[in-house]
Parts: C-alpha cells; structure tokens; sequence
C-alpha cells in the first residue's frame, strides 16, 4: 500500500497564482486532513472531511479550499497565493477503527515569492 | 477548544543520555497518541495509549498515559543520533473527528 501520497513535493508560485495540492489515500479512510507547518513551528489544521461530499474548516482556512468527491482524493486548492503561504502542506487520513491515529504524507514545500 | 501543552519545547542531548518529554491538557482525554516527525517528513505514529495507566513500549521508547487522563509522558532511553527530530503528543477531539495536537518537542541528540 502506497500510504498517503502528496503531489508536488516541492513548488515555488508567484503572488497571485493559482495552484492545487494533490492528496490521495489508498486506505478506505473516511477521515482527511490538510494541515501546515511553519518553520519551527507545529501543525495548523486547515481543513478537514469526514466521508466524501462533506468538508469543515480547521483553525486556518483563509486562502484555501478543498473538495471531496471521492474517498480518496481530497485536494487542497490555492486561488491567490501570497508570501504568507509560505509552508509545509501536510495532507493525513485516518478511521475510526484506529482511534484516529493519522497515516500523514511527504509534505509539500511550498514557496510564494 | 481542547489544548495540549508539551514540554519542553526543545532539548540538547549527548547520545546514549536518557529524553522524558511531557503531555498535559485541561482536559480529559480517552486515547493519547505519540507521534515523531524526522526532518524534512511527515509524523509517523509512534505510540498509542487507549487507557489511563497504561504503559506501553516500542523498542527503546516508553509511554504512559496518566492516571488523571490530563496527561502523557514519553521516554527513550540511551538515545542515539536518529531519534533527532519533532516528538508531536495528540489526543482526540471530543467531537471525535479529528486530532488536537501538542506544540511538539525539538530534540538534537549530539554524537
């Protein structure tokens, strides 16, 4: 099993510039996450999905939007970037079944200059 | 919301020396969970707790989750250089859909 899989790992965008974030599970968890992660700092829940068709903001989702249309694929959209977006994107997935321990992806580093 | 505080936020170690890092919230919890996070990755579950008292190990990590339910310590003994990196304590929310999470621990290990 692949896991959690993010796609890009690495990205530089413009201020302005549109792009998505891709996640795609291939546990059959119902749970998914998108959190980031300043320098030396902890992690901030953007937003989440509890099944398909379903999504909630987390502590931070200005700047962002997300979808869920399938259980696997929950991808996180960035309409205009700014330099405070600037972060490590950490998307997770979990299911109940494991008292919601999260299986976390690679991350991607994203830079807005 | 529920808040977990870690402590302390960052520590420097000579390798073989014993680590205990700390949990606690105001809150109760009924599941604890330990995660580390290597350089440049993503969090990997270490250790899960899933009743008070418990205490639970995987290799030279040990965790306990506490009596009152309000806390959890992680120890690992005669460290070496690759358990650098960010120890994360977790616990479920109560609306039970998602995980609050701890501020992390920064441990260096020196050679």
């Amino acid at each position: 099993n692949a896991g959690v899989t993010q796609t890009p790992k690495f990205r530089i965008l413009k201020i302005g510039q549109s792009m998505t974030l891709q996640c795609t599970q291939d546990m059959n968890h119902n749970y998914m996450y998108w959190y980031r992660q300043d320098p030396g700092m902890g992690l901030k829940l953007i937003y989440y999905s509890v099944g398909a068709g379903i999504t909630d903001k987390g502590e931070v989702p200005n700047g962002y939007n997300v979808s869920r249309s399938t259980t696997e694929d929950f991808p996180l959209r960035l309409e205009l970037a700014a330099p405070s977006q600037t972060s490590v994107y950490f998307c997770a997935s979990s299911s109940r079944d494991r008292g919601f321990g999260y299986t976390f992806g690679s991350g991607t580093r994203l830079t807005v200059v | 919301g529920q808040q977990l505080n870690q402590s302390p936020q960052s520590m420097f170690i000579q390798e073989g020396e014993d680590v205990s890092m700390n949990c606690t919230s105001s809150s109760i919890f009924n599941t604890w969970l330990w995660y580390k996070q290597d350089p440049g990755e993503g969090p990997v579950l270490l250790i899960a707790l899933y009743k008070a008292g418990e205490l639970t190990s995987n290799g030279r990590l040990t965790a306990q989750f506490g009596i009152t339910r309000k806390d959890s310590f992680l120890n690992i003994s005669a460290s070496i250089p690759s358990d650098v990196g960010i120890y994360f304590c977790a616990g479920p929310e109560t609306s039970g859909s998602r995980l609050t999470f701890g501020e992390g621990t920064q441990l260096t290990v020196n050679p």
